[in-house]
């Protein structure tokens, strides 16, 4: 079936830095990818949607200014938490299109 | 906006229980999707459906889509099986964002 990779599965930075978070379709073509996130005990929220070279939408509460997404190419969609504060740790979930949405691993972000 | 809710939230077992989610949703969807999280928190896809049933394997999933209402049935459970089982619903066209239920917190005992 589809596979979603998302790299680094983990990471931790230290308040004020910036990460980047990819998401790639291995073996299909994604013209929508989501990002999602969710915290401890609670459920995934849907931060936003990013089409391939468009700008992303992102849901009501998410700034976009601090969450950079690109969707550069049909494979590979990026989400850059931009200044992170120990709020944003988080787990980040995408998931890819392609008649089905296709989930990735997560990454856990924890800032320090 | 979609309200997704699911039932129990959490539920403890023993191994070889018929085991039943529930999930109800407050709009009408073009899909809704069964998925679940193991504790290291990654997700996988378990069935998307928008009308009947499907089954693959000890797993059955069912949809009325007149009540707004969605099961998801465990036959035979195992140990393996305990994880958060989560419905989405998908409200707009297939590539459309989910909207979760908060997930329900399967265990099953040996």
């Amino acid at each position: 079936g589809a596979v979603v990779s998302q790299h680094p599965s983990r990471v931790i930075c230290k308040s004020g830095t910036s990460v980047k978070i990819e998401c790639r379709s291995l073996d299909f073509q994604a013209t929508t990818m989501f990002w999602y996130r969710q915290f401890p005990k609670q459920s995934l929220m849907l931060m936003a949607t990013s089409n391939e070279g468009s700008k992303a939408t992102y849901e009501q509460g998410v700034e976009k200014d601090k969450f950079l997404i690109n969707h550069a190419s049909l494979t590979l969609s990026t989400l850059t938490v931009t200044s992170a504060h120990p709020e944003d740790s988080s787990f980040y979930i995408c998931s890819a299109w392609d008649s089905y949405q296709y989930f990735g691993p997560g990454t856990r972000l924890l800032v320090l | 906006k979609n309200e997704v809710e699911q039932s129990p939230q959490n539920l403890t077992a023993q191994e070889g229980e018929f085991i039943t989610i529930n999930c109800s949703y407050s709009v009408g969807i073009s899909a809704l999707h069964w998925l679940q999280q193991h504790p290291g928190g990654g997700i996988v896809s378990l069935f998307m459906l928008s009308s009947g049933k499907k089954k693959h394997g000890r797993l059955i999933a069912t949809i009325n889509i007149q009540e707004k209402h969605s099961s998801l049935h465990i036959t035979a459970s195992h140990p393996r099986d305990s994880a958060v089982y989560i419905c989405a619903a998908n409200s707009g066209g297939g590539a459309d964002g989910l909207t979760f239920g908060k997930g329900t917190h399967l265990i099953i005992q040996p």
